[in-house]
């Protein structure tokens, strides 16, 4: 079972802190890694998606990506309160239909 | 802005009965999924569908569900007898092409299940 980990949390950050939140997954062929934002009740929202090794920065989100560690990881630079919410990592695994696979998703806290 | 939109955006039922969630994709898009998430759950993959068949399905995705695209923009999600597991949000999303790009939701259905 292919899977995509995520620490639950939750995870507390300052106002105007660097909240850093890490996802690994065990399919070794995925090509395509994302980050969602939700809040409670509503649906996902994407934030940044992420395909070659190393950096990509997008406004306060960086995401980054090392897929021989089979790891990405997102950087919220100067966390606001708004941010508060949950974080989900998804992958599209090898050989799928473009289905996303997620993870349990890190809450976010961020105190003012 | 194109979005895709879902109703019912709560439906309350009885154990056995059928329920059907609708959906409108962004009108240019070709792939067309449905996902769930039981309260305090992860988003789980239910199916994928492209081209007026199911492309991919998961575990979830039992006989007791089925997908169709009748008209062209709707995109529909059945649930032959519903059982108390049922109960979740249910989340339609569409992709315009390729398989790796973004993929839209909509604002979801939640189904409860008495």
């Amino acid at each position: 079972q292919k899977e995509v980990e995520q620490n639950s949390g939750p995870l507390s950050v300052p106002e105007g802190a660097i909240a850093s939140l890490n996802c690994t997954y065990s399919d070794r062929g995925s090509q395509s890694f994302f980050w969602y934002r939700q809040y409670s009740g509503k649906s996902p929202e994407l934030i940044m998606f992420i395909y070659s090794n190393g950096d990509k920065e997008d406004g306060r989100f960086t995401a980054q990506l090392n897929k021989a560690s089979q790891y990405v990881s997102l950087l919220i630079r100067d966390s606001q309160p708004s941010d508060s919410a949950t974080y989900l990592c998804a992958v599209i695994p090898r050989g799928s239909w473009g289905k996303l696979q997620f993870g349990a998703g890190t809450q976010v806290v961020v105190t003012p | 802005e194109p979005e895709v939109t879902q109703t019912p955006s709560h439906q309350v039922t009885q154990m056995g009965q059928e329920v059907i969630l609708r959906c409108v994709p962004i009108s240019n898009h070709l792939y067309f999924y449905w996902y769930r998430q039981i309260l305090g759950q992860k988003v789980e993959f239910l199916v994928s569908f492209y081209n007026n068949e199911i492309s991919e399905k998961s575990e979830i995705f039992d006989d007791q569900f089925s997908v169709e695209r009748p008209d062209g923009s709707n995109f529909t999600l059945k649930i032959r007898s519903t059982k108390l597991e049922d109960s979740a949000m249910y989340f339609c999303a569409s992709r315009d092409r390729g398989l790796a790009g973004e993929l839209f939701f909509g604002e979801g259905s939640r189904l409860t299940v008495l």
